[in-house]
């Protein structure tokens, strides 16, 4: 089966740019989305089809898909941005999620 | 603007059925070129797609799962379900459903309603 790895978490400063990285086997030649979870929160559609942002999503969100690695980057990083972050990809039979990245902002 | 709402028993027995209803407010299931999906939260293996549904009743299975699952919709009451059967505490998570836009390569899920927790224990 197909996998998506995520590192389990990461910190950054606020104001600063965080990139979450989602790793698969050519995934460039996929579509990634990506979903923020608050804490005690569903799912929010963050980017879609790399790098389209659904209405209502912040401009410093942005991402990328190259080669094997996608990646989300948030700019001027703001505590509201404190959440877990899963990528999400379609493989052959199935759609299938990233472990997920806690970001902490401090 | 679209939102859904999971209902169900909180708490199954082991080798019993889960059923969940998935209701859908502010637009009609039956419009637009969109999918019913559920989608499970697990601390052990994370976000997994379960399977979907169109309003003509096509369904499509995750193939981990399939054996064991049975989604449905009744448009009347602008409603999906899932049944999972023969469960066991593996199947512990919060299930989630929601829309999901496309199929195969470009498919994204938005919104999602807010999540319930189902135990599976005796």
């Amino acid at each position: 089966s197909y996998e998506l790895t995520q590192p389990p978490s990461m910190s950054v400063s606020p104001g600063q740019t965080a990139s979450i990285t989602c790793s698969g086997d050519k995934l460039g030649d996929k579509y990634a989305s990506w979903y923020q979870q608050r804490p005690g929160q569903s799912p929010v559609l963050v980017i879609y089809q790399d790098t389209r942002r659904p209405s209502g999503i912040p401009e410093r969100f942005f991402g990328s898909n190259s080669g094997n690695t996608a990646t989300l980057t948030i700019s001027g990083t703001q505590a509201l941005d404190e959440a877990d972050y899963y990528c999400q990809t379609w493989d052959s039979a199935t759609w299938v999620f990233g472990g997920g990245t806690k970001l902490t902002v401090l | 603007q679209v939102q859904l709402q999971e209902s169900g028993p909180g708490l199954v027995k082991p080798s019993q059925t889960l059923s969940l209803t998935c209701s859908v407010s502010g637009a009609s299931i039956t419009s637009g070129a969109y999918y019913w999906s559920w989608i499970r939260q697990s601390p052990g293996k994370g976000l997994e797609w379960i399977g979907y549904i169109y309003h003509s009743g096509t369904t499509y299975y995750n193939p981990s799962l399939r054996s064991r699952v049975i989604i449905s919709v009744d448009t009347s009451k602008n409603q999906f379900s899932l049944k999972l059967n023969s469960v066991t505490a593996a199947d512990t998570a919060v299930y989630f459903c929601a829309r999901q836009y496309g199929d195969s390569a470009v498919v994204r899920f938005h919104p999602w309603g807010q999540g319930t927790l189902v135990t599976v224990s005796s």
